[in-house]
C-alpha cells in the first residue's frame, strides 16, 4: 500500500524555534510538492521538486522557509524562525503524470 | 494568471439528493483537470480528465470536462452522509496543480 509519509503529524512550538517537517514520497514518483493549508487561504503551493531538483519555491517566504530534497526518499521543509502566522497544516504530495498523492499532513501550532 | 474557480462555495443537501459541483478554469496551456475529496485529513484523488465529453465514473460519482467552455462538473447521485467533505478541483498545466478554493458539501441525514 504505497503512500506518502509525513512526520511529525503534530507539532507545537514556541515562536522563534526551528521547525523541520519530513516527507517520504511514494517510490517511483518523480515530483514532490509542499503545500500549506489554512481556513483563510485554502491550499497554497509552497515549493516543488522534479527529480530532486527544485523547480519553484515562489510560494515560500524565503527569509524563513527552506525546502530541500537530499535524496529520492526524503524531502524536508524547515521554518526558522517560526512565527504564529505559520500555524497551519502542511501537506507533502508526490506525483506521477499530473496526479498528486497527499500525505496525512503536519499540523503546526506556533505559540 | 492561471486560475480555477469553484461554485458553489458550500452546499447543504439531504441524503438521497443529487448534487452537481462546478469548476471553471482559465489557463494558458491546459493539460488536465483533477478532482479531489478532502474530509478531515488529506485530499484524496477522485478523477483526472483530459478529454472533452468523456465521462469518468466511480460508483455514485461522475465527472465530465468541457474544454471549449473551460469547465468541469462533478456529480454525486444518491448522496450519503459519508459524502460530506470539501471537494477540490485542480488544473495541471504547469507541472504542478492550481487548486480552486473548494466546495464544502454537507449531507444531512
Amino acid at each position: 500500500d504505497a503512500r506518502v509519509t509525513q512526520t511529525p503529524r503534530h507539532k507545537v512550538t514556541e515562536m522563534g524555534q526551528e521547525v523541520t517537517m519530513r516527507c517520504q514520497p511514494i517510490l517511483g514518483h518523480n515530483t514532490v510538492f509542499w503545500y500549506r493549508q489554512t481556513m483563510m487561504q485554502g491550499l497554497e503551493l509552497l515549493a516543488y521538486f522534479r527529480n530532486r531538483a527544485p523547480l519553484d519555491d515562489s510560494g515560500m517566504p524565503k527569509d524563513r522557509f527552506s525546502a530541500e530534497m537530499p535524496d529520492a526518499t526524503l524531502a524536508t521543509l524547515k521554518i526558522q524562525p517560526s512565527e504564529p502566522r505559520d500555524s497551519a497544516v502542511y501537506f507533502c504530495a508526490s506525483g506521477y503524470r499530473d496526479i498528486q498523492y497527499f500525505g496525512a499532513g503536519t499540523r503546526l501550532s506556533v505559540l | 494568471e492561471d486560475k480555477v474557480v469553484q461554485s458553489p462555495l458550500s452546499l447543504v443537501v439531504h441524503e438521497g439528493d443529487t448534487v452537481t459541483l462546478n469548476c471553471s478554469y482559465e489557463v494558458t496551456n491546459f493539460r488536465s483537470l483533477l478532482w479531489y475529496k478532502q474530509e478531515k485529513k488529506a485530499p484524496t484523488f477522485l478523477f483526472m480528465l483530459t478529454s472533452s465529453g468523456i465521462e469518468k465514473k466511480s460508483g455514485r460519482l461522475s465527472s465530465i470536462l468541457d474544454k471549449k467552455e473551460l469547465f468541469s462538473i462533478l456529480n454525486i447521485t444518491a448522496t450519503q452522509t459519508g459524502d460530506s467533505a470539501v471537494y477540490l478541483c485542480a488544473e495541471g498545466s504547469q507541472g504542478n496543480l492550481i487548486f480552486g478554493k473548494g466546495t464544502k458539501l454537507s449531507v444531512k441525514p
